[in-house]
């Protein structure tokens, strides 16, 4: 089944700690992005892309970076974590031309 | 500047209810307006999207309706149930752009049984 898959769903490291988040999708799509969202709170978006070596910095200053080697994989790294990064990390993808735009289920990071 | 202005920030409704989520936007090139339903610890899901061409669309419970000269469009849930208690967001898409869609700030529903 085409899907968008996220791992790990919760995170619990040590300030300083250096993570990478996961995301794949198994739809072919072009696009990926990755939001930031506080619990029920508005999405922000923090990076996407266009296509493979293709990274664009979203419109939410973060301190993460990502990179995008294949198609259907577009991980998210923290090189050094702090309290502040504390957050949900959402990852969806879209076609190139298209409106539909599928989110994962999501990474609770929580960093003390 | 937000170009998508979502209202209530939260809401609440008894059970059987109706419920009425609305927003409001700047940018005339928006062509695609979509409404996305999350629970929590998921991602949020389309619920239901209409084209401008069209004033209403319905699809079961949930009704979009949309509003061409004033710039808005709202979501109608008829008869809520305690299943509906999520955070909804509005959206907003642009062919001619980047296909990147500009997010409302969500609405917390919750339906008291």
């Amino acid at each position: 089944e085409a899907d968008i898959y996220q791992t790990p769903r919760y995170l619990v490291i040590g300030t300083g700690k250096k993570i990478t988040l996961e995301c794949s999708q198994t739809m072919g799509h072009d696009k990926m992005y990755w939001y930031q969202q506080d619990p029920g709170m508005e999405l922000h978006l923090i990076h996407y892309s266009y296509g493979v070596n293709s990274t664009e910095k979203g419109d939410l200053s973060s301190e993460s970076t990502v990179s995008r080697i294949r198609t259907e994989h577009f991980p998210l790294t923290l090189e050094s974590a702090r309290p502040s990064h504390t957050s949900q990390y959402l990852c969806a993808s879209s076609a190139s031309r298209g409106y539909g735009y599928t989110f994962g289920s999501g990474t609770r990071l929580t960093v003390v | 500047q937000q170009q998508v202005k979502q209202s209530p920030q939260s809401l609440i409704v008894q059970k059987g209810g109706i419920s009425i989520i609305n927003c409001a936007y700047e940018n005339t090139a928006f062509d695609y307006f979509p409404w996305y339903q999350q629970f929590p610890g998921k991602g949020p899901a389309l619920l239901i999207a209409i084209r401008p061409d069209v004033s209403e669309k319905k699809e079961g419970r949930f009704t979009i309706s949309f509003n061409k000269s004033a710039k808005q469009f709202s979501l109608h849930i008829m008869d809520s149930q305690p299943g509906d208690s999520a955070t909804y967001f509005c959206a907003a898409f642009s062919s001619g752009g980047s296909y990147i869609p500009t997010f409302g700030r969500g609405t917390s529903l919750i339906v008291h049984p």
